[in-house]
């Protein structure tokens, strides 16, 4: 499977501790995107990569939350001194883009449950 | 800044009867459009997009979508719904550099037979 792929798929957590999710994207795409979904609403958008440039970060991504994305392949998303309000799925998504907009592939979701 | 507005959290339709899930846009540049469908515990997988070609798209599963930019909508249409399209679905419109894309809260269809 080429797939886009997230690990862990689940994960429950005691508030205020840290987590971190890996998202491993298409092979050669060249975007990478964070979304966070909860329950009842459309994706939000937290942050996007070109190769390993995190280019954009949503105002929804506080700073107990950081994106890498080192070499320019999977990146992880880590959430620090977790939230009951954190508690969502986090979706990643990679595209291969030349001048216009590539279509999105997106994985199946870490589904993050802090107690 | 781009918003998405879908009329309608849920939809329940008959087997074989038309499905039209609404979908109006916000957007101060000439928009992308696209749905995507998203099952139980499944990632989203894309329906159909419109990036200023033609204004009638088709895309998988029989589902079609027209732009109006008069109305500043991209409705998504199937003429015979199929038990198999019960699932949510989302609108998105995105900028043409592609940045990202902005969704709307989605709409459940389900299907009765």
């Amino acid at each position: 499977d080429t797939g886009v792929s997230q690990n862990p798929r689940h994960k429950i957590t005691k508030r205020g501790q840290n987590v971190t999710f890996r998202c491993d994207p298409i092979s050669e795409h060249n975007r990478l995107y964070w979304y966070r979904q909860t329950l009842g609403q459309g994706p939000e958008f937290l942050t996007y990569f070109q190769n390993e440039a995190q280019l954009e970060k949503s105002r929804l991504l506080s700073d107990r939350f950081s994106a890498e994305r080192p070499k320019g392949s999977f990146s992880t998303l880590e959430i620090q001194r977790t939230e009951q309000g954190d508690s969502a799925m986090y979706l990643c998504a990679s595209s291969f883009v030349r001048g216009k907009t590539g279509e999105l592939f997106f994985g199946e979701g870490s589904r993050l449950t802090v107690l | 800044a781009q918003s998405v507005t879908q009329l309608g959290s849920h939809v329940s339709v008959s087997e074989g009867a038309l499905v039209l899930l609404r979908c109006n846009y916000s957007s101060s540049v000439p928009p992308y459009l696209f749905w995507y469908v998203q099952y139980p515990n499944q990632g989203l997988q894309l329906l159909l997009k419109y990036t200023s070609a033609a204004t009638l798209v088709k895309g998988i599963n029989g589902f079609e979508a027209e732009f109006k930019k008069s109305e500043t909508s991209f409705h998504l249409t199937k003429p015979s719904a199929h038990m198999s399209d019960a699932a949510e679905y989302f609108c998105a419109v995105s900028d043409q550099g592609g940045n990202k894309l902005v969704f709307g809260a989605g709409t459940i269809l389900r299907v009765k037979s």
